[in-house]
């Protein structure tokens, strides 16, 4: 079965600083990934996903992420942190599996940013 | 942007009620979803919908759930017979047609408080 496990349930960096959301997944066949934000009191929206072709992807509000096969690994980036990202992170997988259409989510990760 | 919406933003009923959650997906969309977020914990697959059928459905998504589409605009999610466990954040989402790779698309959710 997919599974993702996101490191730290919470991450804390400063206004300008670089944020690493961490992300990895479990599968004997890489899966399609996807990072999906949500802030207070809204839905899931999605910031980025790797389906195929260029590992590094780019997404909404200055995000990045690179799908590294070697590592099973999705992390997100962001050279510069703003106030407005502090929300939580969710990363997800969707199975290569023929009429598979579930995500499965990690716990997500909550950023806050600080001034 | 077209969007998912979904009523009620919040409600409350007592244990052992029947609850209906409705959702207006996309208007071109296919793929039908009901996820659920309890408080604190990950993002969970409930069951997905295409075709007018159930095509996957987790082990949550016991006899005391139900999906319908009624009229073709909306899609709901019925629990029977509430239970305090079912309080949780729902969210329907959909996707259109093509392949795992596509975008899906949530809702703001509906909090349902079980008391």
């Amino acid at each position: 079965a997919q599974s993702v496990t996101q490191l730290g349930s919470h991450v804390s960096v400063s206004e300008g600083a670089l944020v690493l959301l961490r992300c990895n997944y479990s599968s004997s066949v890489p899966p399609y990934l996807f990072w999906y934000v949500q802030y207070p009191n809204q839905g899931l929206q999605l910031l980025l996903k790797y389906t195929t072709g260029a590992t590094l992807v780019k997404g909404i509000n200055g995000f990045e992420a690179e799908f590294k096969k070697s590592e099973t690994s999705f992390h997100l980036t962001k050279p510069s942190a703003h106030m407005s990202d502090a929300a939580e992170y969710f990363c997800a997988v969707r199975p290569l599996i023929q009429g598979a259409q579930k995500l499965v989510f990690g716990q997500g990760t909550r950023l806050t940013i600080n001034p | 942007e077209p969007e998912v919406t979904q009523t009620p933003s919040h409600q409350v009923t007592q244990m052992g009620q029947e609850v209906i959650l409705r959702c207006v997906p996309i208007s071109n969309h296919l793929y039908f979803y009901w996820y659920r977020q309890i408080l604190g914990q990950k993002v969970e697959f409930l069951v997905s919908f295409y075709n007018n059928e159930i095509s996957e459905k987790s082990e949550i998504f016991d006899d005391q759930f139900s999906v319908e589409r009624p009229d073709g605009s909306n899609f709901t999610l019925k629990i029977r017979s509430t239970k305090l466990e079912d309080s949780a954040m729902y969210f329907c989402a959909s996707s259109a047609p093509g392949g795992a790779g596509n975008t899906i698309y949530f809702g703001e959710g509906s909090w349902l408080t079980v008391v």
